[in-house]
């Protein structure tokens, strides 16, 4: 089951970055951080994932602690497309299975 | 680039029949996921395939079974529907081999009347 704690919601102003946190004290060492996203019953959407080192791509930008316990995703500048639930899932990476947790509804105010 | 594929993206159906979804994932992938996202929940993880083969089974009631077929497409199946199984059924793919993450298709949204 999950093993991911995050805050239920956030806000976040237009432009400006949006940090999501994520707890994960129990994860394994051979187990990823990914980060999905969900907008409005729409299918979940990839955005990251990471091991230890922090990570970046065109979305987001994912930072993981040294001690691996818990990370944060950042959205450098958020839009009003942003708004969505964000999830934090640990999974074993190309694993059969990941669970979602309760994620984060972040709302991007204009 | 090709996405998973969802059949039928929605569904009707009285209590106590059956119902059968369509999964067709991304080419050459060879993982299929199914998850269940009942109103205002999360998606919760049903059953997994890799190679055709059951690979994880998760909160799937007995009612429901599935498969992945020789050519990677997946099928659930849903008999003596309840109210209850009103959700929105989403199927994921990935390739273990290429090491990729899960991509998801648009989901089926059942409804039980």
């Amino acid at each position: 089951d999950a093993k991911t704690t995050q805050p239920p919601s956030m806000d976040c102003a237009e432009g400006r970055a949006a940090n999501l946190p994520c707890n994960h004290s129990t994860i394994s060492g051979n187990e990823y951080v990914y980060w999905y996203r969900q907008i409005h019953s729409q299918g979940p959407q990839y955005i990251i994932h990471g091991l230890k080192n922090n990570e970046t791509n065109e979305m987001a930008s994912l930072i993981i602690t040294e001690d691996r316990k818990s990370s944060t995703l950042i959205l450098p500048h958020a839009t009003l497309r942003d708004t969505a639930v964000y999830y934090c899932i640990v999974r074993v990476e190309a694993g059969n299975q990941f669970y979602f947790g309760t994620g984060t509804s972040l709302t991007v105010i204009p | 680039a090709a996405g998973v594929i969802q059949s039928p993206r929605h569904l009707i159906k009285e209590k106590r029949e059956t119902a059968t979804l369509k999964c067709y994932p991304i080419p050459r992938h060879d993982t299929v996921y199914w998850y269940q996202q009942g109103p205002g929940q999360d998606p919760q993880f049903l059953i997994s395939f890799y190679e055709k083969m059951q690979s994880d089974k998760g909160s799937i009631p007995d009612r429901f079974s599935a498969q992945q077929f020789s050519d990677y497409h997946s099928e659930l199946n849903m008999s003596s529907l309840e109210l209850g199984d009103s959700a929105l059924y989403f199927c994921a793919s990935s390739s273990r081999v290429q090491n990729t993450e899960a991509f998801f298709g648009q989901g089926t949204r059942l409804t039980v009347v």
